[in-house]
């Protein structure tokens, strides 16, 4: 059964960056593609990107293009989001899920970024 | 992008209620459509899968149909863990995209 393992809480200033790694353990890392879903305080889910790690090429939604960067480190089984030029709204709980065929199957346990002056 | 709709946003129902939940996309989007079941402070749990699959060790009680655009989540006998926010996720294009959800209830 894969785990899902992902980064402690962060706590950011505006217009700096954060990096949030999602480590797996327990399954094939390389043949699924992993994506990172985030969730604003008291609200929905919302898809930012995914990476097959085989592949390294990622997709982002048109939302986050150019201050979004997701990568895998196939050595250590571990994604990375990297979000730039961070503001207030951008605080909330960060997931990564692996996506199976079609449908996340997976999930971490999610990493607060809380962005504040 | 694809947008998705849930009604109702909100329920209350009692212990043994059967409880169905509706989801709409704005544009056909086959059977690629996923229900995800989130408690309080807990990351997403897949119930159902490409419409009406059940995922390995989710309770027969959770049932899904539909196809297109009209998509349903059934729950025959609501158990207190299933006191939860419910959501359903278009994997037919990308952005993938979410619907807002469905809070569930203790009447």
């Amino acid at each position: 059964q894969v785990q899902l393992v992902q980064s402690g809480a962060e706590v950011k200033k505006p217009g700096s960056s954060v990096k949030v790694s999602c480590e797996a353990s327990g399954g094939t890392f390389s043949s699924y593609a992993i994506s990172w879903v985030r969730q604003a305080p008291g609200q929905g889910l919302e898809w930012m990107g995914g990476i097959i790690p085989i592949f390294g090429t990622a997709n982002y939604a048109q939302k986050f293009q150019g201050r979004v960067t997701i990568t895998t480190d196939e050595s250590t089984s571990t994604a990375y989001m990297e979000l730039n030029s961070l503001r207030s709204e951008d605080t909330a709980v960060y997931y990564c899920a692996r996506l199976k065929g079609s449908y996340f199957d997976n999930w971490g346990q999610g990493t607060l970024v809380t962005v504040s002056s | 992008d694809i947008q998705m709709t849930q009604s109702p946003s909100s329920l209350s129902a009692s212990v043994g209620d059967r409880v169905t939940i509706t989801c709409r996309a704005s544009q056909s989007i086959t059977r690629y459509l996923n229900w995800y079941q989130q408690k309080p402070g807990k990351a997403p749990k897949l119930l159902i899968y490409v419409a009406s699959s059940l995922q390995s060790g989710v309770p027969s009680r959770f049932s899904g149909s539909g196809s297109g655009t009209h998509f349903t989540l059934t729950i025959s006998s609501l158990q207190p863990e299933d006191f939860a926010t419910y959501y359903c996720q278009q994997s037919y294009s990308t952005p993938q995209t979410f619907g807002p959800g469905t809070k569930v209830d203790i009447k």
